[in-house]
């Protein structure tokens, strides 16, 4: 069971670049990586997912080193209603989301 | 929306209480999820059905009942819960769960509280 390790908590202040960093030393050879942003209360939402190298949709990017056993979310110039916990996921039949990354953005 | 709906959005019951908690996706989805989150602590796997069949029971206690008729619906029976059981409790869905990587859409949830 592949297994996730994220830093607890970061701050930044609005309109920087955010770098989420998350370590799966474990990731399985058929295993994606797979991003989730949540709210207070509210059900996760899917940002990205990505399997090798470099992937971007409109809301953020995801930098795969050749490796595999880490992965970073990239938020471009991020704003207050970015503030959220994000989860990174590697799962084939398990689910196991982690604590997460608390994100908190400062104006 | 993400074409997920969970009812009721809020619960609250006693101990001797019998109630369901219910999950319908728009998607056309073959994977459904049953999650808790208790406060301040990660999201907890509870269920997994694929093409309604269970697939994934993480050691939930029995007081705790899942139902899934067909693909698009699902249920979370609940009966003589603790106080501890009070929590968010979400629902999720996928298009499957045999490949390596899926997308899961996620619905409001459900706060439950037992007194």
């Amino acid at each position: 069971l592949a297994k996730t390790t994220q830093p607890i908590s970061m701050d930044s202040y609005e309109g920087q670049e955010v770098n989420i960093t998350c370590s799966h030393n474990n990731i399985a050879t058929n295993d994606y990586i797979t991003w989730y942003q949540q709210f207070p209360s509210q059900g996760p939402r899917f940002i990205i997912q990505g399997y090798k190298t470099k992937v971007t949709n409109e809301v953020a990017s995801l930098f795969i080193p050749a490796d595999r056993k880490s992965s970073t979310l990239s938020l471009p110039r991020v704003s207050l209603s970015d503030t959220a916990v994000y989860y990174c996921l590697v799962a084939q039949q398990r689910l196991a989301f982690g604590k997460g990354n608390q994100v908190v953005v400062i104006p | 929306e993400t074409g997920v709906t969970q009812t009721p959005r809020h619960l609250v019951m006693g101990m001797t209480n019998k109630k369901s908690l219910k999950c319908e996706q728009h998607l056309g989805h073959n994977a459904m999820y049953w999650y808790k989150q208790s406060a301040k602590k990660p999201l907890e796997l509870m269920f997994v059905y694929n093409f309604k069949e269970q697939t994934e029971n993480n050691s939930v206690p029995s007081r705790f009942s899942p139902e899934c008729p067909n693909s698009s619906h699902l249920f979370l029976h609940l009966h003589t819960l603790q106080p501890e059981d009070s929590a968010l409790y979400l629902c999720a869905s996928s298009q499957d769960i045999g490949s390596g990587g899926y997308e899961q859409y996620f619905g409001p949830g459900t706060r439950l509280t037992v007194t």
